[in-house]
């Protein structure tokens, strides 16, 4: 069964630093999607991307986080200047299309520690 | 008010047992609806939509009330397997954002 991966599985950077979390999703889906859950907090969007443009994002995207999909494969964010709060786990999902009932699929995550 | 609000739990069950889930979403543009489930430190997964006439995947049933704004999920004969968190998950009419709940987390005992 075709799954989303990422990479790394763990990141531990400075403060201050910038990281760059990687996502393959399903190959014949169109629509990506980063999420956040910090530790103990529930999921939270960030951003959606269709057509090699953010088609939604939340709040909490803000300057400092950006995504791009450089090759037919790959779907990245970074975070440009890391802070303490930005530690939790990134989860990049997708889904075929935006439909109603459309079923997006999880990869296994990222969890990235600022210190 | 949460967007999407679950029961905080935990629930603890022993096995066999019928255990039932609620959440309300206070978004009323919202269409389509999930449960996930999310064990320790993994990813959501999929565990079923939630349509309108209600469905049902075996030991699973998931009931929606448009008016009420207001979701369930029923497990029958509850199994040490499905100890998890259970999330509730509300989308807007063909967008992706999707919306979590806190999880609610089910302890299940032999």
């Amino acid at each position: 069964e075709p799954e989303v991966t990422q990479t790394p599985s763990h990141q531990v950077t400075q403060m201050g630093q910038e990281v760059i979390l990687r996502c393959v999703p399903i190959s014949n889906h169109l629509y990506f999607y980063w999420y956040r859950q910090i530790l103990g907090q529930k999921v939270e969007f960030l951003v959606s991307f269709y057509n090699n443009e953010i088609s939604e994002k939340s709040e909490i995207f803000d300057d400092q986080f950006s995504v791009e999909r450089p090759d037919g494969s790959n779907f990245t964010l970074k975070i440009r200047s890391t802070k303490l709060e930005d530690s939790a786990m990134y989860f990049c999902a997708s889904s075929v299309n935006s439909a109603d009932q459309e079923t997006q699929y999880f990869g296994p995550g990222t969890r990235l520690l600022v210190l | 008010r949460k967007e999407v609000e679950q029961d905080p739990g935990p629930f603890n069950v022993p096995e066999g047992a019928t255990v039932a889930f609620n959440c309300t979403y206070s978004n009323s543009a919202s269409q389509s609806f999930f449960w996930y489930r999310q064990d320790c430190r993994k990813e959501p997964k999929l565990l079923m939509s939630v349509y309108s006439s209600g469905n049902e995947d075996g030991r699973f049933t998931a009931q929606l009330n448009r008016a009420s704004q207001y979701i369930s999920l029923l497990i029958r004969d509850s199994k040490l397997s499905d100890s998890a968190t259970y999330l509730c998950v509300a989308q807007p009419q063909n967008a992706g954002k999707s919306t979590f709940g806190d999880g609610t987390t089910l302890t299940v005992k032999p």
